[in-house]
């Protein structure tokens, strides 16, 4: 059962644009919600991550927005650029010490 | 900092053989350490949960005589792929955290193919 969604599966965006992505879970036990970054053959890396006691998070050109009340949270990538293209998921965890639920992660083409 | 060392990148081998792929934390101590596999365009789905000295936890559907975990030290981790088929094949990966509410660091994975 996937317990965090995420949407869309794969995204197309031109070079400078702003790519979004979205996930939405039901667990209202999640209490810590990151997003990485995964290039072919390679680990995740963590890009950036948001606990439920803000509304938005901003890092360089990535910004995380979540809305406690509809149980969502977005990414945001700022002036999108080729080297962005890689497979982006959203996650979340209960507690600390418990494995992160992943969203199915979405494509992103940044085209130039 | 947070570096996370995965051990081979890729094994090929035939089946029935078994498979170790080590995990290490190189800058902090791992208090645990998570198993993941992924299949192609798919997303990471945990098989185990360990905690240094600990027995590990496996999730629902994942053989624990077939996948052994051992954590053994705060920095090292092994998964054994015991009598590998070719469903076997795939993209394993681990984390490690200090807990504590503390990110999780993954390791840039371990291609297995059984032949």
């Amino acid at each position: 059962q996937q317990q965090v969604k995420q949407s869309p599966q794969s995204l197309i965006v031109q070079k400078g644009g702003i790519s979004i992505i979205n996930c939405a879970y039901e667990n209202t036990a999640f209490d810590y919600f990151p997003w990485y970054q995964q290039f072919p053959g390679k680990g995740p890396a963590l890009l950036i991550a948001i606990r439920p006691d803000v509304s938005e998070k901003k890092e360089g050109r990535f910004t995380i927005s979540f809305n406690k009340s509809a149980k969502q949270f977005s990414l945001h990538i700022m002036d999108s650029q080729p080297g962005d293209s890689a497979t982006y998921f959203c996650a979340a965890r209960v507690n600390s010490g418990y494995a992160l639920n992943f969203g199915k992660g979405t494509s992103l083409l940044v085209t130039p | 900092g947070a570096v996370v060392s995965q051990h081979p990148s890729r094994v090929i081998c035939k089946s029935g053989t078994s498979v170790k792929i080590e995990c290490r934390s190189l800058d902090f101590q791992a208090t645990t350490m998570f198993w993941y596999r992924q299949f192609p365009k798919q997303s990471l789905m945990l098989m185990a949960t360990s905690n240094e000295g600990s027995k590990a936890t496996y999730e629902q559907g994942v053989e624990k005589d077939k996948f052994l975990i051992n954590h053994a030290s705060l920095t090292l981790s092994t998964l054994t792929v015991t009598s590998a088929h070719p469903e076997d094949s795939s993209f394993y990966i681990c984390s490690g955290s200090t807990g504590g509410g503390q990110p999780q660091h993954f390791g840039d994975g371990t291609r297995l193919s059984i032949l």
